[in-house]
């Protein structure tokens, strides 16, 4: 079946710090990948997505590769900055049914 | 601009008494999602509609009703025979299979 696995939480880093959330997962078939983020007390947002293999996504300094042969999808951003606090969702889009698998969030707090 | 609306943002209700969250989207997407969201837990799937008049279960659909008479419009019922309602409630929609899911910012449900 599909699944997906993030590393817990939570996770403190100070401003310019390098950031990895590490994701793998599992799946049938040809899946898509997503990192979203989530604010407190609002709605997920897309942060950056791949399609298929070797892919790599990027948005606002993060950037995350799409790795088949480790079944993983680590998010990584270079130097954070405190408005990077927030909760980071890996999530794997299934190619039949358009059903949509969730890790369990990484919290992500940045002091200054 | 396109997006989805929940509403209202918070919600308060007696034990006992059923309850209606609205979710309203002008993305012209088929697919629509309701999930549920719980303090330090990731995104459980109540229900999900691919069409028009058709919907199907999730993980934990007990308790929870839906209708979809209109692309637009996914409404979720919490009924009293849900045993834990208070929670974070998002609405989702998709187009196409494996396109990213876009979120509303939520209903925080309240049961007292």
């Amino acid at each position: 079946g599909n699944s997906v696995t993030q590393m817990e939480g939570p996770v403190t880093l100070s401003e310019e710090a390098f950031l990895t959330i590490n994701c793998t997962y599992t799946a049938t078939g040809y899946p898509s990948l997503f990192w979203y983020v989530q604010y407190p007390g609002e709605g997920l947002q897309l942060l950056l997505k791949a399609t298929k293999a070797d892919d790599k996504g990027s948005n606002k300094g993060f950037e995350a590769t799409y790795r088949k042969e480790t079944t993983s999808f680590h998010l990584e951003k270079g130097s954070v900055q405190v408005s990077d606090s927030a909760v980071y969702f890996c999530a794997l889009g299934s190619n039949t049914g358009n059903q949509f698998y969730f890790g369990t969030g990484t919290s992500l707090t940045v002091i200054p | 601009d396109g997006g989805i609306t929940q509403s209202p943002k918070y919600l308060f209700r007696k034990e006992g008494q059923n309850v209606t969250l609205s979710c309203e989207q002008n993305l012209n997407h088929d697919a629509m999602y309701w999930y549920r969201q719980d303090p330090g837990q990731g995104l459980r799937l109540i229900y999900y509609s691919q069409i028009v008049n058709d919907f199907q279960k999730g993980d934990i659909a007990e308790g929870y009703s839906v209708s979809r008479e209109k692309k637009e419009s996914f409404p979720l019922t919490v009924t009293s025979a849900q045993k834990n309602p208070t929670a974070f409630y998002l609405c989702a929609s998709s187009t196409f299979e494996n396109s990213p899911l876009h979120f509303g910012n939520g209903t925080r449900l309240t049961v007292t």
